[in-house]
């Protein structure tokens, strides 16, 4: 498809389990975010790539968090030992190089509803 | 400090009025974008609107429109002839020229009763 792609759109895990969230940005899009968004509140920024680079994780909450994206397309968040404070919906954008034509819109995929037991 | 403040929670009114929601933001930098989303219950945020600090001019697109405002730090949207398929939360951002992140508002959520 034409938009960001991520999977699964649902997972539920039990406190502990590790997860593994997935995102496929549009194709071309050099930046990729991560974005932890809670129930009423609006979108938490993560984590941010330009290509495979990871140029900023400040906003990952602890150690148990990781991203990754090897190859500068698909990205992939882990979250280890699973607590139930990390039940959240995380989102996944994409945009343009940022060098280019500055601060370009970011496009956002539909999220992963993450549920901890 | 940057910030983005959306004050208004939750409005409700009737599909055919116009509504208009509120947001302002700080920022020292001279040169930012402000950005507007729509997060519809199946949870996706559309973009809508890109707008950099020099360019006040107002933007119209259909039944959607923008009022830029430096002097009052506020970039307000107002959907005209309102539509049940509008009901969503809305989020203003702000993004600085010296710095990627976006910086989101609370949201507003947006009911539009038939």
């Amino acid at each position: 498809g034409a938009g960001v792609s991520q999977s699964p759109r649902y997972k539920v895990a039990k406190r502990g389990q590790d997860v593994a969230l997935r995102c496929d940005p549009i194709s071309g899009h050099v930046s990729l975010f991560w974005y932890q968004q809670a129930l009423g509140q609006g979108p938490e920024f993560l984590t941010y790539f330009q290509n495979e680079a990871q140029l900023d994780k400040s906003g990952l909450p602890s150690d148990r968090f990781f991203a990754e994206r090897p190859e500068g397309s698909v990205s992939t968040l882990k979250i280890q030992r699973t607590q139930q404070e990390d039940s959240a919906v995380y989102l996944c954008a994409s945009s343009l190089e940022v060098n280019v034509g500055r601060n370009q819109p970011q496009h956002f995929g539909d999220g992963t509803r993450l549920s901890i037991l | 400090a940057q910030k983005v403040t959306q004050a208004q929670t939750e409005i409700s009114v009737v599909e055919k009025e116009d509504v208009t929601l509120d947001c302002v933001y700080e920022t020292r930098d001279t040169t930012y974008y402000l950005f507007w989303y729509k997060q519809p219950p199946s949870g996706e945020l559309v973009f809508l609107i890109r707008r950099n600090s020099f360019d006040e001019q107002n933007e119209i697109s259909g039944r959607y429109s923008w009022n830029f405002q430096k002097s009052t730090s506020s970039f307000n949207f107002t959907i005209t002839a309102s539509q049940v398929v509008d009901s969503a939360v809305y989020f203003c951002a702000l993004s600085e020229d010296s710095n990627y992140q976006l910086i989101w508002g609370a949201g507003t959520k947006l009911i539009i009763k038939p």
